[in-house]
């Protein structure tokens, strides 16, 4: 079955670093992906859809400047926290999709603190 | 507007019980999937299944089965003879083609299953 690989699983960074996180499908080509953020206890919430080649598209109320998202080829996504808070701590999670019609195919989820 | 509202936040049952987990949806399109999650611990989501808007019959696979009613709107998830492993968070999900095809998640249920 399609597998989508997140990397890393869990990463700890300090505030105002950096910290990118890889979504990359491998065995199929996901023309569009899509990035979730969960607080705990709480649900899934969308913060960008992104297709290849295309700038992503972000929900309102979702900084772009603060959350790069970069779907550069078929196969991988990038987010990339820049300056990252505490508050930006969460569980982020990818999802891949090979077109309309086709299933999801999440990624196992990135623990994200900022200390 | 589209929405899925999941009003159960916790159930807890004794094993061997059966439990139903309700899911209601909201959307004015005619096209449209609907998705059930597990979510153990591990925070991983484990796909259960998929039914688009035009099919409503039933569905049972082992111990699960979904109730799919367009005339009430609801997608309802039954386990029967629950089990210690069938604690989860379980997330109702509705996706609409015309909007990207992005998910658009339930505020999720916790079951807790007691020995």
């Amino acid at each position: 079955g399609a597998v989508v690989s997140q990397h890393p699983s869990r990463v700890i960074c300090k505030s105002g670093t950096s910290v990118k996180i890889e979504c990359r499908s491998l065995d199929f080509q996901a023309t569009t992906m899509f990035w979730y953020r969960q607080f705990p206890k709480q649900s899934l919430m969308l913060m960008a859809t992104s297709n290849e080649g295309s700038k992503a598209t972000y929900e309102q109320g979702v900084e772009k400047d603060k959350f790069l998202i970069n779907h550069a080829s078929l196969t991988l996504s990038t987010l990339t926290v820049t300056s990252a808070h505490p508050e930006d701590s969460s569980f982020y999670i990818c999802s891949a999709r090979e077109g309309i019609g086709y299933g999801y195919t999440f990624g196992s989820g990135t623990r994200l603190t900022v200390v | 507007a589209q929405k899925v509202t999941q009003a159960q936040t916790e159930i807890s049952v004794v094993e061997k019980e059966d439990v139903t987990l309700d899911c209601v949806y909201e959307t004015r399109d005619t096209t449209y999937y609907l998705f059930w999650y597990k979510q153990p611990p591990s925070g991983e989501l484990v796909f259960l299944i998929r039914r688009n808007s035009f099919d409503e019959q039933n569905e049972i696979s082992g111990r699960y089965s979904w109730n799919f009613q367009k005339s009430t709107s609801s997608f309802n998830f039954t386990i029967t003879a629950s089990q210690v492993v069938d604690s989860a968070v379980y997330f109702c999900a509705l996706s609409l083609n015309n909007q990207g095809g992005k998910l658009i998640f339930g505020q999720g249920t916790e079951l807790s299953v007691k020995p």
